[in-house]
């Protein structure tokens, strides 16, 4: 079983609509959890951190985490054709210092 | 945000020679950085975890003899692909994490490897 799992795409929506990215992780004591945005040919940038139950919101972006079902996601409202990358999660688990482990990603593509 | 540079940005080097690469955390203290390969299409694979002031922490089936890697400094960590071949052309990104209680990791804009 991989530390980290997201649905590789691609996932395709139309502009102005709800994006939803989903990831599952495998360590019950994970703490942190991250999402990364990667447009093609360019590092990943930071979008969202969540260290807590629930939901956490930053302009069109919201991130929820749900511990008890080993499950992060991230929504994007009023989906732009900017927002088209590779989304990545990423999960630092509890007791193995500062490592982050990453999922593959999942392409979004927001179609004008 | 915190800011990480790299460079070079990208880099062509003949098979057999070396290379090195240089991480900076610009506006931040980072005790720890890390360093990534990503193959195109491919995610991220972490290659080595960098402390400064220690030796650095290696993922298993990353030759440490290849790629050194040195973090002299709070704000500045090299990686050297040393007798570079064909096969390490390769994405190398470098990551920093700013100080506790902060968990987060800020990626440097990538350095893109040929070797012919």
């Amino acid at each position: 079983q991989k530390e980290v799992e997201q649905n590789s795409g691609p996932l395709s929506v139309p502009e102005g609509a709800i994006a939803s990215l989903n990831c599952t992780y495998s360590d019950r004591g994970s703490q942190s959890f991250f999402w990364y945005r990667q447009y093609s040919g360019k590092s990943p940038e930071l979008i969202m951190s969540i260290y807590s139950n629930g939901d956490k919101e930053d302009g069109r972006f919201t991130a929820q985490l749900n511990k008890a079902s080993q499950y992060v996601s991230l929504l994007i409202r009023d989906s732009q054709p900017s927002d088209s990358a590779t989304y990545l999660c990423a999960v630092k688990r509890q007791y193995t210092g500062n490592q982050f482990y990453f999922g593959t990603g999942t392409s979004l593509t927001v179609i004008p | 945000g915190a800011v990480v540079s790299q460079h070079p940005s990208r880099v062509i080097c003949k098979s057999g020679t070396s290379v090195k690469i240089e991480c900076r955390s610009l506006d931040f203290q980072a005790t720890t950085m890390f360093w990534y390969r990503q193959f195109p299409k491919q995610s991220l694979m972490l290659m080595a975890t960098s402390n400064e002031g220690s030796k650095a922490t290696y993922e298993q089936g990353v030759e440490k003899d290849k790629f050194l890697i040195n973090h002299a400094s709070l704000t500045l960590s090299t990686l050297t692909v040393t007798s570079a071949h064909p096969e390490d052309s390769s994405f190398y990104i470098c990551s920093a994490r700013p100080p506790a209680p902060s968990y987060e990791q800020y990626f440097g804009p990538g350095t893109r490897l040929t070797v012919t």
